[in-house]
């Protein structure tokens, strides 16, 4: 079974923080997602990684940036946390046949205060 | 990405079949049909994914209709975990970037009652 590992599920921060959100995947997929998830919003794509070292904005990138030094990890950064970033975050992987099913992460709910 | 529409809502008694519907009536030839469910304050769970044929893993059944148009997902013994909401998602399996990425709509609330 393909397994998505996220750090943190709960985690509290303070306003003007840095804070970092790691994922870890173990079955080799080359493509890894950030989403973030707000009620009445859906799954917005943050950032995506196709490979090392390699990454693509998603639709709403302002104030995040990512790192993807290993291939099974994939970081999302909140280089100064705000309130307006209080959410669920997901991650996600799936290989590069773009056909296969995206597996998430069990999530990571972010409260900034 | 094609859109799908579901009823907001479902009931089924343990136990039961629980049938999901979806339309996707504007489906074009490379776009794949996904399901996943998702229960209250996790990730997103796959569940299954076809094209053309009917599909059936572990978790569930996936029937498509000849004109593709339509879909509908099978629990074939609902229980009390099978509580969530159930996305039903088309997207093209040709496409790359971040066109990889989903989109979710509102799901059907599936109830399973005792």
């Amino acid at each position: 079974d393909v397994k998505v590992t996220q750090s943190s599920r709960y985690l509290v921060k303070r306003t003007g923080e840095k804070v970092f959100l790691e994922c870890v995947q173990d079955m080799d997929h080359e493509n890894m997602f950030w989403y973030r998830q707000d009620p009445g919003l859906g799954l917005r794509l943050i950032y995506f990684s196709y490979d090392v070292k390699m990454k693509e904005k998603g639709d709403i990138p302002e104030g995040y940036s990512v790192s993807r030094e290993k291939k099974e990890r994939f970081s999302l950064i909140l280089e100064s946390a705000s309130t307006n970033q209080t959410s669920m975050y997901l991650c996600a992987s799936t290989p590069y046949r773009s056909n296969q099913p995206q597996h998430f992460g069990d999530g990571t709910r972010l409260s900034i205060l | 990405d094609a859109k799908t529409t579901q009823p907001p809502s479902m009931d089924c008694a343990e136990g039961r079949a629980a049938n999901l519907p979806c339309n996707h009536s504007t489906i074009s030839g490379n776009e794949y049909v996904y399901w996943y469910r998702q229960i209250h304050s996790q990730g997103p769970q796959y569940i299954i994914h076809g094209l053309k044929n009917n599909e059936t893993n572990e978790m569930a059944s996936l029937i498509i209709t000849e004109d593709r148009k339509s879909s509908t997902l099978i629990l074939p013994h609902a229980t009390l975990r099978d509580t969530a909401v159930y996305y039903c998602i088309v997207r093209d399996g040709n496409s790359g970037g971040s066109n990889y990425k989903l989109t979710f709509g509102k799901g059907t609330l599936l109830t399973v009652n005792p």
